[in-house]
């Protein structure tokens, strides 16, 4: 079974700053997703991956499949950015998939 | 509009008592899900569903039933069985030729169990 962590669990930092959250992952994987959870509970699909870089906005993941590594990018961090960031990996089947515990993240203004 | 539609978004049950928590999809995916998400904790598989009538245990089935009757719809129902039912309860679907499991979940319920 596949292990996800992901650091730093708890992350604070000011309005601008450029943010890195990072993934690794024990198993090869088909795709890494990238996911964002609100106060309210709800989640979102950020990016899926299956190699290289994707970019959305601000918003910036890249995978390394050799050392089973991903980080994400936030450039130009904004409150509105406060969230908990989740990464999950899926082997291609049809079970689920296994997530990370998530990052904390808070912009302050 | 096409989505989830997870109720109620909070839900407060006696303990000993069973609950079934409803997620309901109009995207026409055929595979669902169901996770339990707990603080410091990642999301856990509980069951799910590749096609209707068919369903799979996940990693903590124990305590839990799902049925699927309808493609539509994959109702979760916590029993009493279940030791530690507070959770923050979410439902997933995708698509049958999803390459890579991507998933789109349901906003999720709250149950707290008294």
């Amino acid at each position: 079974k596949n292990e996800v962590e992901q650091s730093p669990q708890n992350l604070t930092a000011q309005e601008g700053e450029f943010i890195t959250i990072n993934c690794s992952y024990s198993v090869g994987i088909s795709a890494l997703h990238w996911l964002q959870q609100h106060p309210g509970g709800g989640i979102v699909s950020l990016f899926m991956l299956s190699s290289g870089k994707k970019k959305h906005g601000r918003l910036i993941a890249t995978i390394n499949i050799q050392e089973k590594h991903s980080s994400l990018h936030i450039t130009a961090s904004h409150p509105r950015d406060s969230a908990v960031y989740i990464c999950a990996v899926s082997g291609g089947g049809a079970d689920g998939l296994t997530f990370g515990k998530g990052t904390h993240l808070i912009i302050q203004p | 509009d096409g989505g989830i539609t997870q109720s109620p978004k909070y839900l407060f049950r006696k303990e000993g008592q069973n609950v079934t928590l409803s997620c309901e999809q109009n995207l026409n995916h055929d595979a669902m899900y169901w996770y339990r998400q707990d603080p410091g904790q990642g999301l856990r598989l509980i069951y799910y569903s590749q096609i209707v009538n068919d369903f799979q245990k996940g990693d903590i089935a124990e305590g839990y039933s799902v049925s699927r009757e309808k493609k539509e719809s994959f109702p979760l129902t916590v029993t009493s069985a279940q030791k530690n039912p507070t959770a923050f309860y979410l439902c997933a679907t995708r698509e049958r030729d999803s390459t890579y499991n991507e998933q789109f979940f349901g906003p999720g319920t709250r149950l707290t169990v008294l």
